[in-house]
């Protein structure tokens, strides 16, 4: 089954800091999506970028890139010049067939930015 | 601009009491899902549909039910509320295929049950 993990429950950087928030995955589907999603405290999900299986490269989006090392079954969210917004919790996610195309979710890392 | 509606954002009901949580979607999008968030847990798949009065069970699906009479609208219901199920819930949508960053997200409604 489709598993993915988050091992950092939470995490501090100082701001202008670059931050690596891990996730791991786990899926037997040779076509997948993997997601990062910010949750401010307000509660709404935003989308902050993606990766299909077949990329070739990176995926970056802004401040936000992932690295995605398809052998190890890792696509790490790296924040570069963290700024105080970016304060929030972090989910990782994937589709893949194996799931029925729906989103299958980390527990999350809350990141914390320091001034 | 897309949007994704929860009808309430906060909610306090008693044990037992019967509670529905509504979705609105203005996209025309086919699927529709409610996830639960909790601490440590992430997001969980309590029900989807995928089109009007179809559904599916996702990981958590005891003790919900959901309805989808209207493509733009998918309800959760709580039958019989329990303290248990104090929680965040989130609503989404997507087109099909699904593809991309092509999921949308309600902000989310807080529930307790005391």
């Amino acid at each position: 089954a489709q598993k993915i993990t988050q091992t950092q429950p939470g995490m501090f950087v100082q701001e202008k800091e670059a931050v690596t928030l891990d996730c791991t995955y786990d899926t037997s589907d040779p076509s997948y999506g993997l997601f990062w999603y910010k949750q401010p405290s307000s509660g709404e999900m935003i989308f902050l970028i993606y990766q299909g299986s077949y990329d070739q490269q990176n995926a970056t989006e802004g401040r936000y890139s992932l690295n995605f090392q398809k052998a190890r079954k890792s696509a790490n969210l790296v924040i570069s010049a963290s700024q105080l917004g970016d304060s929030a919790m972090y989910f990782c996610a994937m589709r893949g067939m194996e799931y029925g195309n729906k989103l299958v979710f980390g527990a999350g890392t809350i990141l914390r930015v320091k001034s | 601009d897309v949007k994704v509606t929860q009808s309430s954002r906060y909610l306090v009901k008693r044990t037992g009491e019967k509670v529905f949580l509504e979705c609105v979607q203005d996209m025309d999008h086919e699927n529709m899902f409610w996830y639960r968030q909790d601490p440590g847990l992430g997001l969980r798949l309590i029900y989807f549909s995928y089109d009007v009065k179809m559904k599916e069970k996702g990981d958590i699906p005891e003790g919900y039910s959901v309805s989808r009479e209207k493509k733009e609208r998918f309800s959760l219901i709580l039958e019989s509320a329990s303290t248990n199920q104090t929680s965040m819930y989130l609503c989404a949508s997507n087109d099909r295929p699904f593809s991309g960053n092509t999921i949308y997200f309600g902000e989310g409604s807080w529930l307790t049950v005391v």
